[in-house]
């Protein structure tokens, strides 16, 4: 157990629907990491927040958005939803130290859309 | 851009024949190249992070190895529980923050 935490755990909905994923990150870890992890793409990196503001974005649609609230967990909203965006969505925590940084991941969640 | 590279992509070992996955990278300036083990359906479970070229690091029977354009992930004896997909990952130093790139991974299958 990694100790990040992620809700739901499976997810169907159907296209042009809204969703929201939920991550709670390492007690202490101050960065999360969005990633989606599909068959033909493997695991690319969406978007990084840190203690609550905007690090780094990677390869996030527009209609996919991100917050890291004052309590840190992290939320995933991802909107007018395509069959292609059935995947594997997991959340990563870390805590930097001397320029080193490890992340762990979240059990992942699920996404199927119909 | 960076590029991970994965070989193979998939592997079949008898139990305890030892063998090697390779990971080969193209990075601008490397902070950090990083282990991880997948089982399926399950989030990546880290493994190992190596800094420097000629850096090892063990743990049971993994052994990782790092050069400048490739790291090694040597697997001594498997058993059938280290069967799963292993995945490979850098980190840029000039690159979006901390993200990690990752390849496609191999998967392992260690039979009986």
């Amino acid at each position: 157990d990694s100790g990040v935490t992620q809700t739901p755990k499976h997810l169907i909905t159907a296209t042009g629907q809204r969703v929201t994923l939920r991550c709670s990150p390492r007690s202490g870890d101050l960065s999360v990491y969005w990633y989606q992890q599909s068959l033909d793409q493997g695991l690319q990196f969406l978007i990084q927040y840190y203690n609550g503001e905007e690090r780094a974005k990677g390869n996030i649609l527009e209609r996919f958005s991100a917050q890291q609230f004052p309590d840190l967990h992290s939320e995933l909203n991802l909107s007018s939803l395509e069959l292609g965006d059935s995947a594997l969505y997991f959340c990563a925590s870390s805590v930097s130290s001397g320029g080193q940084e490890t992340q762990y991941f979240g059990p992942g969640t699920r996404l199927l859309v119909l | 851009e960076d590029q991970v590279t994965q070989s193979p992509e998939a592997l079949r070992l008898q139990e305890g024949e030892s063998s090697s996955l390779n990971c080969s990278y193209t990075v601008s300036g490397l902070r950090g190249l990083f282990w991880y083990r997948q089982d399926p359906g399950k989030g990546p479970e880290f493994l190992f992070t190596l800094y420097s070229a000629g850096e090892e690091k063990e743990k049971e029977r993994l052994k990782a190895t790092l050069t400048k354009k490739e790291s090694f992930l040597h697997i001594t004896a498997p058993k059938p529980e280290d069967s799963a997909t292993y995945l490979c990952a850098v980190q840029d130093s000039w690159g979006s923050g901390y993200a990690l790139n990752f390849g496609k991974g191999t998967s392992l299958l260690v039979t009986p």
